[in-house]
């Protein structure tokens, strides 16, 4: 099947230090990769997406994600968090099974960036 | 403004009743679909439809129902048959291609009384 996994439920970091937020994918065929982001009761933000091409992708507010095909991971990170990354975090992969189009989640990851 | 927009932001429904749920989308997207988000379970699939006129089944299909009969709308009934309709649904929309992200709604929050 076309999944992703977010290991972890939550992830604290200090502000000011680097973020990581993790997710491994399985998939058939070529990883479309996708990262979002969303505050408390609002919907979901497109951060970043892996079609094809370079490892490391560049996104919104500062965050970029590596694509590892040997380790089949697709972590997001930012340099410095902010107070204001506090957020649920989201990967996706796009299952293209069956002639279908789908957006397949992860359970995502609650960051907590500490002042 | 282009965007796609979900309403009502809370609904409340008796147990037994149906309620419908709106989204609406303006990015002249192919593809609308239908999410139910419940606390640490992440985003599950309900519905999606990658024309007018067709929709499929998602992952959890069962007491849910929709229309699409135009582009821009996707409406979602959520039925009696639906024995725990009690979360937050989300809406979204995406252009038909692998490499195409999803734009999405605000969300509704069903609340069962």
């Amino acid at each position: 099947a076309q999944s992703v996994a977010q290991p972890e439920d939550q992830v604290n970091v200090a502000e000011g230090n680097p973020l990581t937020v993790k997710c491994t994918y399985s998939v058939s065929g070529n990883p479309y990769l996708f990262w979002y982001v969303q505050y408390p009761n609002r919907g979901l933000q497109f951060l970043l997406k892996y079609i094809t091409g370079d490892n490391l992708v560049k996104g919104s507010y500062g965050f970029e994600a590596e694509f590892n095909k040997s380790q089949t991971s697709f972590h997001l990170k930012k340099p410095s968090a902010l107070v204001s990354d506090s957020a649920l975090y989201f990967c996706a992969v796009r299952d293209m099974r069956h002639g279908n189009n789908r957006l397949a989640f992860g359970k995502g990851n609650q960051v907590v960036v500490i002042p | 403004d282009g965007g796609i927009t979900q309403s009502p932001k809370y609904l409340f429904r008796k147990e037994g009743q149906n309620v419908t749920l709106s989204c609406e989308q303006n990015l002249n997207h192919d593809a609308m679909y239908w999410y139910r988000q419940d606390p640490g379970q992440g985003l599950r699939l309900i519905y999606y439809s990658q024309i007018v006129n067709d929709f499929q089944k998602g992952d959890i299909a069962e007491g849910y129902s929709v229309s699409r009969e135009k582009k821009e709308s996707f409406p979602l009934t959520v039925t009696s048959a639906q024995k725990n309709p009690t979360a937050f649904y989300l809406c979204a929309s995406s252009m038909t291609g692998v490499n195409t992200e999803a734009f999405f709604g605000q969300g509704t929050r069903l609340t069962v009384v």
